[in-house]
């Protein structure tokens, strides 16, 4: 099956203490995408790679890091938590198609609360 | 630079009544996509609009960009149950395509 898969899926940990939440896509995808969700806001974009080896700012890239190391994966790190970062995060995968055009498949989500 | 707005933010719809979300842009969009998430799930795709003027229907739903690209209205038909959830357009950003903009949502709520 067809998927984007993400973990852990909720986690409560404390400001400070890095984490890292995974996300594996199955379709071949080159476009990886980090999402956080939080109420009145939208999903708002924290990085996004094109391909293996090639990572990009979102809109809110601060206190985050992404790696693609290999085409299915896209980790999410946070270095030194705060609670500012308390939120839903979504993983998203697509094709890379001419001007961008193509439809973001998402993960179920994280669901991330720093005390 | 480019910003994707979205209205109304909550849309209170009796079963049976028709009801209109937009999305607008200060700049010409390349592109735009809708997304609908139902309670507890994730962003699902829906469709996407590339020319000017498009006009596409699924079952009750008709999805349209404008003239001018820089806006997009999602119209629901005869509303069901079914369609309770929180209703996104997103664009990509025309100089930069990786960055995805997604509006603030419209969240729907169904009374029977």
């Amino acid at each position: 099956e067809a998927q984007v898969t993400q973990n852990p899926r909720y986690l409560i940990t404390v400001t400070g203490k890095k984490l890292t939440v995974t996300c594996s896509q199955n379709m071949n995808h080159e476009y990886m995408s980090w999402y956080r969700q939080d109420p009145g806001l939208g999903l708002r974009q924290i990085y996004y790679s094109m391909n293996v080896e090639v990572t990009d700012k979102g809109d809110v890239p601060e206190g985050y890091k992404v790696s693609r190391k290999e085409k299915r994966n896209f980790p999410l790190i946070l270095e030194s938590p705060s609670p500012n970062q308390t939120s839903l995060y979504f993983c998203a995968s697509s094709l890379v198609g001419t001007g961008g055009n193509q439809p973001q498949h998402f993960g179920d989500g994280t669901r991330l609360s720093i005390l | 630079g480019q910003q994707v707005m979205q209205i109304p933010q909550y849309q209170h719809v009796q079963e049976g009544e028709d009801f209109t979300t937009y999305c607008n842009s200060s700049t010409t969009l390349s592109n735009i996509q809708w997304y609908k998430q139902r309670p507890g799930g994730h962003p699902v795709f829906l469709i996407q609009l590339v020319k000017s003027g498009e006009v596409k229907k699924q079952k009750r739903l008709t999805f349209q960009f404008g003239e001018a690209k820089k806006n997009s209205s999602l119209h629901i038909t005869a509303t069901q149950t079914t369609d309770v959830g929180t209703y996104f357009c997103a664009a990509h950003q025309t100089d930069s395509w990786g960055k995805l903009q997604f509006g603030a949502g419209t969240q729907v709520v169904v009374t029977p």
